[in-house]
């Protein structure tokens, strides 16, 4: 079965400093990944995704992913990181196996502090 | 253009009642899946609907239940509820259906509790 991990429950960075949420995938065929956020009390916003091609993929907010077939991840990426980044983020693959729906993986709560 | 609508936002039912949330899509868009998002289990994929047919489902007992209408819009109904449905349920609209590779727009959710 697809499936993605994401290896840290939280992640805390200092405003200005680079950051990075880890996503690893298990999938059979071609990974369609992609990156979500959810604000508090708020459903999930879409970031960016990857299905083919350049393997860094840049989306909203700054945010920037690196597919890595190789290690099987697509950690998320931001060079400077702010404050309002604080926010629950997941990492979705796509699960052709079973019609396309999205598997998700449990979510990384990235705290930011000034 | 407006983005996906769910409506309640909030509701607060009994152990044994039963439930319908509605949400309307992005217009234009005619699939809408349907998830639950809990503390324990995360994000859990319920169903989706394209051009009123279900056309995915999810490992949820048959009190989860949904439908599409002509206009897209789509209801999903749990009945018998269990304090164990408490959640965060989210729905997502696409262009397409779940097989091609485009993103889903998600709702902000109607958070249940169930007393």
């Amino acid at each position: 079965a697809q499936s993605v991990a994401q290896p840290e429950d939280q992640v805390n960075v200092a405003e200005g400093n680079p950051l990075t949420v880890k996503c690893t995938y298990s999938v059979s065929g071609n990974p369609y990944l992609f990156w979500y956020v959810q604000y508090p009390n708020r459903g999930l916003q879409f970031l960016l995704k990857y299905i083919t091609g350049d393997n860094l993929v840049k989306g909203s907010y700054g945010f920037e992913a690196e597919f890595n077939k190789s290690q099987t991840s697509f950690h998320l990426k931001k060079p400077s990181a702010l404050v309002s980044d604080s926010a629950l983020y997941f990492c979705a693959v796509r699960d052709y196996n079973q019609g396309g729906k999205l598997i998700f993986g449990q979510g990384t709560e990235l705290s930011v502090k000034p | 253009k407006a983005g996906v609508t769910q409506t309640p936002r909030y509701l607060i039912k009994t152990r044994g009642q039963q439930v319908t949330l509605s949400c309307s899509p992005i217009s234009g868009h005619r699939s809408v899946s349907w998830y639950q998002q809990t503390p324990g289990q995360g994000l859990q994929f319920l169903f989706e609907y394209f051009s009123e047919t279900q056309r995915n489902k999810g490992n949820f007992p048959g009190r989860f239940s949904g439908r599409q209408f002509s206009n897209s819009r789509s209801e999903m109904n749990v009945s018998t509820l269990e304090l164990g449905d408490s959640a965060l349920y989210l729905c997502a609209s696409s262009l397409g259906t779940s097989s091609n590779t485009g993103e889903l727009f998600f709702g902000e959710g109607s958070r249940l509790t169930v007393l």
